[in-house]
């Protein structure tokens, strides 16, 4: 079985300019999450999907950045116009949806934005 | 805010011998635990978690403590390996799904 997928693994960009990103998560998983590592900190939440409703996007930075999962399938994340500080890893990760919680969340590897 | 905490950035272990990786949080409401291993350039992986209502769980090398009243919990990896060496990230979550991570302790097995 396939793991999460993101695409591109690396981008480069100049301040100003829009960049955006896609996850294809595990089949089957409606739930579907955002993370952001900037600079070798913590791994921070920015936005969960079910299915293709934002069941919690308390975690997204600002308006410069859209996330949508059109069918519930893939998602992308624009951020548009992109800013130095918008530079980091940014990890996908999907899990099950049996209603209980607790669902193991498995990442994907991540995709690593450079602003200049 | 940040509410999960690994205080130790890194740990060095000799290949064979234990290494205990440690993890607080300060949100009690925590009820679901999680740790994970990264290695450069790839995602992080699941590797062992803990519900509030048990205080130990045990998955091949790896063991998983959780001390409630203390508000943290800890990883034992028993004997450590080359291929333990990546950084381990705690998680906690309050049934809401989205995750807390701690900032990450880089583990080196020395042979």
């Amino acid at each position: 079985e396939a793991g999460v997928t993101q695409f591109p693994s690396h981008s480069v960009i100049e301040k100003g300019q829009t960049v955006t990103l896609r996850c294809d998560p595990i089949s089957g998983h409606d739930n579907l999450y955002w993370y952001r590592r900037v600079m070798g900190k913590e791994i921070k939440f920015l936005l969960h999907f079910v299915k293709e409703s934002k069941q919690d996007e308390s975690g997204m930075p600002n308006n410069r950045f859209l996330a949508e999962r059109t069918g519930g399938t893939y998602s992308t994340l624009k951020v548009q116009p992109a800013e130095l500080e918008d530079s980091g890893v940014y990890f996908c990760a999907s899990s099950q949806d049996r209603g209980r919680g607790q669902e193991t969340q498995y990442f994907g590897p991540g995709t690593r934005l450079l602003v200049l | 805010d940040q509410q999960v905490k690994q205080n130790s950035p890194s740990l060095s272990v000799q290949e064979g011998r234990i290494s205990i990786l440690n993890c607080d949080y300060t949100n009690s409401m925590f009820d679901y635990f999680l740790w994970y291993k990264k290695y450069p350039a790839e995602g992080p992986t699941f590797l062992i978690s803990i519900s509030s209502i048990k205080d130990k769980n045990e998955d091949g090398r790896f063991t998983v403590f959780l001390n409630k009243s203390a508000k943290h919990l800890s990883l034992h990896i028993v004997p450590s390996q080359p291929g333990d060496s990546a950084v381990y990230f705690c998680a906690a979550s309050i049934n809401d799904y989205k995750l807390s991570f701690g900032a990450g302790t880089t583990v080196t097995v020395r042979a």
